[in-house]
């Protein structure tokens, strides 16, 4: 079983929308969850960090951690052409312990 | 600008040749990652260095592949006797925060082609 898993997508919405990105990981030991988006040709960029379970926001933006059924969304709101990218999941165990990346969604935002 | 560097942006190479990849971290950043990513795929772990702890090699996915941090600051990957499967792009990522690693900063990536 990988340590996280993520749907792959492509995923296509129209501008406005509201998306919701999905990942599950399989160990409880997880305690830092991240998500990164790629630009094609581009390296990842942080977009949204949280510590264990709960909510954060920022602008559209929304992260959710359900540490019970170890599930983590992304949410946008407002969905914008420039949103279009790959979104990664990252988790980690110990501040100082390696990240390990879910295989991304690919999210195109439709005009 | 300060942000991570990678050399070369593009490498191509024949099979069986050595290559050398580069990273140049932000300055005064602890821990360093290579990350490989292959057309479509997510991005696989190879190499983890943090401070002077002995590095966390269990993602090389064979002998071909080393990486060394010289004086904690730029690193090289280096894959022997390349194949066509260790065609991808490459990863280097750096995090602050004193060497924690909830907020990592990558570099572009250098793309490797294996004819």
């Amino acid at each position: 079983q990988k340590e996280v898993e993520q749907d792959p997508g492509p995923l296509s919405v129209p501008e406005g929308a509201i998306v919701s990105l999905n990942c599950t990981y399989s160990n409880s030991a997880f305690q830092y969850f991240m998500w990164y988006r790629q630009y094609s040709r581009k390296g990842p960029e942080l977009l949204m960090y949280t510590y264990s379970s709960g909510n954060k926001e920022d602008g559209r933006f929304t992260a959710q951690v359900d540490k019970s059924s170890k599930y983590i969304s992304l949410f946008i709101r407002d969905s914008q052409p420039s949103d279009s990218a790959t979104y990664l999941c990252a988790i980690l165990k110990t501040s100082y312990d390696k990240v390990i990346f879910g295989p991304g969604t690919s999210l195109s935002v439709i005009p | 600008g300060a942000g991570v560097s990678q050399s070369p942006s593009n490498k191509v190479t024949e099979k069986g040749k050595d290559v050398e990849l580069r990273c140049d971290p932000i300055s005064g950043h602890t821990a360093l990652y290579w990350y490989r990513q292959s057309l479509g795929q997510g991005l696989e772990f190879l190499i983890y260095f943090q401070g002077n702890s002995a590095p966390d090699k269990s993602g090389l996915p064979s002998d071909r592949f080393s990486a060394e941090r010289t004086g904690g600051s730029v690193s090289t990957l280096t894959i022997q006797r390349t194949q066509q499967e260790d065609s991808a792009v490459y990863l280097c990522a750096s995090s602050s925060q004193g060497g924690r690693s909830e907020k990592l900063f990558f570099g572009s990536g250098t793309q490797l082609s294996v004819l």
